[in-house]
Order: C-alpha cells, then structure tokens, then sequence
C-alpha cells in the first residue's frame, strides 16, 4: 500500500512564526502536492512539485513556499505564519505513470493564534 | 475556468436508505471524473473514476455515471450503512491534468 505520512497531526502556531509542515511517501512517486481544505471551499492546491527541486504554484502560493530536496519529502513552509492560515493541510502524491489516482496523507490541522 | 459544483451538506440519512450527492461540472474538452472520500480524521481515499462519457465507475456499493448531455456525476448508494459516515468530494481531472476539487459534502448515516 501507498503510504503518505504527514509530521503531525495538529499544530498551533503563533501569528509570525515560521512553520514548517513535512510530508514524506514511500512509493518512489515523482509528483506531490500541498493543498489546504477549508469548509464550504473544499481542497485548493497550494504547491506542487514534478521532480526533485522542481516547484510550481498552484491556485493559492500566497504566503507559502516549498521544498523538495530528496524525492520522497516534500516540505510546505508558512514564512510568517498568519491566522487566516489556520486550516487542514494536505499532502498528496502520485506517480507520474497514474495520473488519475492521488494518494493523501492524513492531515496537518494547523492553527494560528 | 473549469469547476466542481456539489449539492452542499450535511446529509443526514437512516441506515440503509438510499444515497444521492448530486455533483455537476464545467469543464473544456474530456474531463476525467472522480469522487474522493474522507473519513473522519483520515485523508481523502479514491472512492470512484470514470474517463469517458457514459462509463459507470463503482466500489464499496457506490456508483456514479459519466453524463456528458447533463455534464454531472451523481454518487448513488441502494442502502447506506452508518460507517458510510463521511465527507464526500467530487472531482475533474482537466486537460492540462490539474485535479479540480467541489465543496465537499458531509454525510452522516444514524443507526
């Protein structure tokens, strides 16, 4: 089985601080996604990265970066973390031979104070 | 821009009645069409897919079918049970192969 771990669970943050949110998957695929989900507006893609070190934006990179310096972890950084950041985030990958099927991890509830 | 459009929820059902979430979409071209689950503190699951109009996808007792004419893909269950409790999510694949996600819509089944 697909195995996509997130680093925690449930985090809370201070407006300002950086944050950091990890995601690591253990099938080798190349493609992996950020999205938050927020309720009424469901899951908007944040990143998403094709390769080691590569990075493109999604719909919302405001206020976001990433990194992607091994295959199997893609990392989603909050600089200057701000409440209207506080959200459900997550991670997805796929391999580029699939492109219908996206596997998730379990979720980041961040929430910012 | 291409979009997902579900009918909003909750839903709340007895066990064993009869499910439909009504999902519609805009989108160029030939979208591929899904429906994602999440259950309670998990990430999303493929549930369904269907690829070309008038394919009917099915698992887990759930169906929906490709309707181009009416460009929707409604998730129908016979008889829910209560750990079908959870959110459910349409969604497209477009052209350039962005995966396009609806609202979300909660169900919540009562013994």
């Amino acid at each position: 089985d697909v195995k996509v771990t997130q680093s925690s669970r449930y985090l809370v943050k201070r407006t300002g601080e950086k944050v950091f949110l990890e995601c690591v998957q253990d099938m080798d695929h190349e493609n992996m996604f950020w999205y938050r989900q927020d309720p009424g507006l469901g899951l908007r893609l944040i990143y998403f990265s094709y390769d080691v070190k590569m990075k493109e934006k999604g719909d919302i990179p405001e206020g976001y970066s990433v990194s992607r310096e091994k295959k199997e972890r893609f990392s989603l950084i909050l600089e200057s973390a701000s409440t209207n950041q506080t959200s459900m985030y997550l991670c997805a990958s796929r391999d580029k031979g699939a492109a219908d099927t996206q596997y998730f991890g379990p979720g980041t509830r961040l929430t910012v104070l | 821009g291409d979009s997902v459009t579900q009918m909003e929820g909750p839903v709340t059902l007895s066990e064993e009645a009869f499910l439909t979430i009504n999902c519609t979409y805009t989108a160029t071209g030939y979208p591929s069409l899904f429906w994602y689950v999440q259950y309670p503190g998990e990430g999303l699951q493929l549930l369904l897919k269907a690829t070309k109009a008038d394919d009917k996808g099915s698992n887990k007792g759930f169906e929906a079918t490709y309707r181009k004419e009416t460009t929707s893909f409604h998730l129908e269950k016979g008889s829910v049970q209560v750990s079908d409790s959870a959110v459910y999510f349409c969604a497209l694949r477009n052209q350039g192969g962005k995966l396009i996600f609806g609202q979300g819509t909660e169900l919540s089944v009562k013994p």
